[in-house]
């Protein structure tokens, strides 16, 4: 167990749709990283937070947006939902900024079927 | 652009042998991280091990360690004595310092350990 808590596990919606991944981070950690796992793309970081502010940010589409609050969980919003989508996101925490040699732990993700 | 490099789709080792994955990264930058991840069919990702740009000793886990040639840029991950359970993908996955905690990961290797 990592200590990267992520909801819901899977998720099935359809085309047009919104939906909202929550990640809670393991205690103490101060950063949130976003991951997209698809066959065609691999695993591809979207963006990262530490503690409420974003701090890196990768190929996240215009429709994908994200936040990390106060108690230092975050959640990735997904709108106007499109076939291509569908993937597995993973969510990720480290203690600090990232830049150092501190591992990110992951979540067990969210896999995400758009029908 | 960095970019990371796993030539092996696919290995097969005996159980209890030596098994050697291979990972070749691209980047402009000094300072850097290298790191291996561990996915099993259930899905989660799992840190392995880690390896600095500066570190001048080969990084070692238990049964992982990591082969670092920084001439070639290459961080070979070593798994001795394979087990049923080592089975699974991995990944290898770099990181640059002045990129906040981003991190680029490889294709994957699938590995399969026959009894």
């Amino acid at each position: 167990d990592s200590g990267v808590t992520q909801t819901p596990k899977h998720l099935i919606t359809a085309t047009g749709q919104r939906v909202t991944l929550r990640c809670s981070p393991r205690s103490g950690d101060l950063s949130v990283y976003w991951y997209q796992q698809s066959l065609d793309q691999g695993l591809q970081f979207l963006i990262q937070y530490y503690n409420g502010e974003e701090r890196a940010k990768g190929n996240i589409l215009e429709r994908f947006s994200a936040q990390q609050f106060p108690d230092l969980h975050s959640e990735l919003n997904l709108s106007s939902l499109e076939l291509g989508d569908s993937a597995l996101y993973f969510c990720a925490s480290s203690f600090g900024t990232g830049e150092s040699n501190q591992p990110q732990h992951f979540g067990d993700g969210t896999r995400l079927s758009i029908l | 652009a960095q970019k990371i490099t796993q030539t092996q789709p696919g290995m097969f080792v005996q159980e209890k042998e030596a098994v050697t994955l291979d990972c070749t990264y691209d980047t402009s930058d000094q300072s850097y991280g290298l790191f291996w991840y561990k996915q099993p069919s259930s899905g989660e990702m799992i840190f392995l091990i880690y390896q600095g740009s500066y570190d001048e000793q080969n990084a070692t886990e238990g049964r992982y360690s990591l082969n670092f040639q920084k001439a070639r840029k290459s961080a070979n991950l070593v798994i001795s004595a394979s087990q049923l359970g080592d089975s699974a993908m991995y990944f290898c996955a770099m990181r640059a310092y002045n990129q906040g905690g981003k991190l680029i990961f490889g294709q994957g290797t699938e590995l399969s350990v026959k009894p």
